[in-house]
């Protein structure tokens, strides 16, 4: 059975550094094309595509946020590691992370099968 | 403003058969499948559609997904009262590098 669990601070000040951390199992980020990808979504608003790790350590971030987001993975614990500096009140949002599989075409955009709940990340002072 | 255009929000009532579109450009829809998540109120979103029009196992065929160029739907038939939920498209961009959701589209059953 697949499953994600995301897990981080509940709540962190304007300016500081957000670490959240995606612990899964029932698969491996080592796989051949597996990847792992971090998605934001603030109160009644849509979803954000924030970064996503490739099995051989490709990264790809959003170009809005590139500046201040970093990603990595711990394959041993089965972690990815997402990194958001100089939070901002506009951050608030629930953080999730979800499984992308093999893609098989150069032309498939890749999709997220699994998710995990979320974690709600309030950025107040 | 999100680079996938969806209509914000659709209604139909029971039974019947609605469509939601999403509506790109050549360097994402045009190019690259697109996928389709269901996001219930207070829960993670759920793949419902991946590679234009393939069906996760365990997703009833009433949800069907089509693209044309640019543009891509989602229909939704025999519609149900558990069908209410936020539907969002998604596809690969390749000026922008990255995945790029759709702005979400509310679906009510009347």
């Amino acid at each position: 059975q697949v499953t994600l669990r995301e897990s981080g601070p509940a709540l962190v000040k304007p300016t500081q550094t957000l670490t959240l951390t995606c612990t899964f199992s029932g698969f491996s980020i080592s796989a051949t094309g597996m990847s792992v990808g971090w998605i934001r979504q603030p109160p009644g608003k849509a979803l954000e595509w924030l970064a996503l790790i490739d099995w051989d350590d490709d990264k790809y971030f959003s170009t809005s946020l590139k500046t201040r987001l970093s990603i990595s993975k711990d394959t041993s614990k089965n972690q990815v590691v997402l990194t958001m500096t100089n939070m901002d009140p506009v951050d608030t949002a629930t953080y999730f992370c979800a499984r992308r599989p093999p893609r098989i075409l150069m032309t498939d955009s890749g999709y997220f099968d699994l998710w995990g709940q979320g974690t709600l990340v309030t950025v107040s002072s | 403003q999100s680079v996938l255009a969806q209509p914000p929000s659709a209604s139909g009532t029971p039974g019947q058969r609605v469509t939601i579109s999403c509506s790109g450009s050549s360097f994402n829809i045009g190019g690259y499948t697109v996928n389709w998540y269901q996001q219930l109120p207070g829960t993670a979103p759920k793949l419902l559609i991946y590679s234009d029009n393939q069906r996760p196992s365990g997703v009833p065929d009433r949800f069907s997904g089509s693209k044309s160029g640019t543009s891509a739907s989602l229909a939704i038939s025999g519609l149900q009262s558990q069908d209410e939920a936020e539907y969002y498209c998604a596809a690969w961009d390749d000026t922008l590098h990255g995945v790029i959701f759709g702005g979400g589209t509310k679906l009510t059953v009347l």
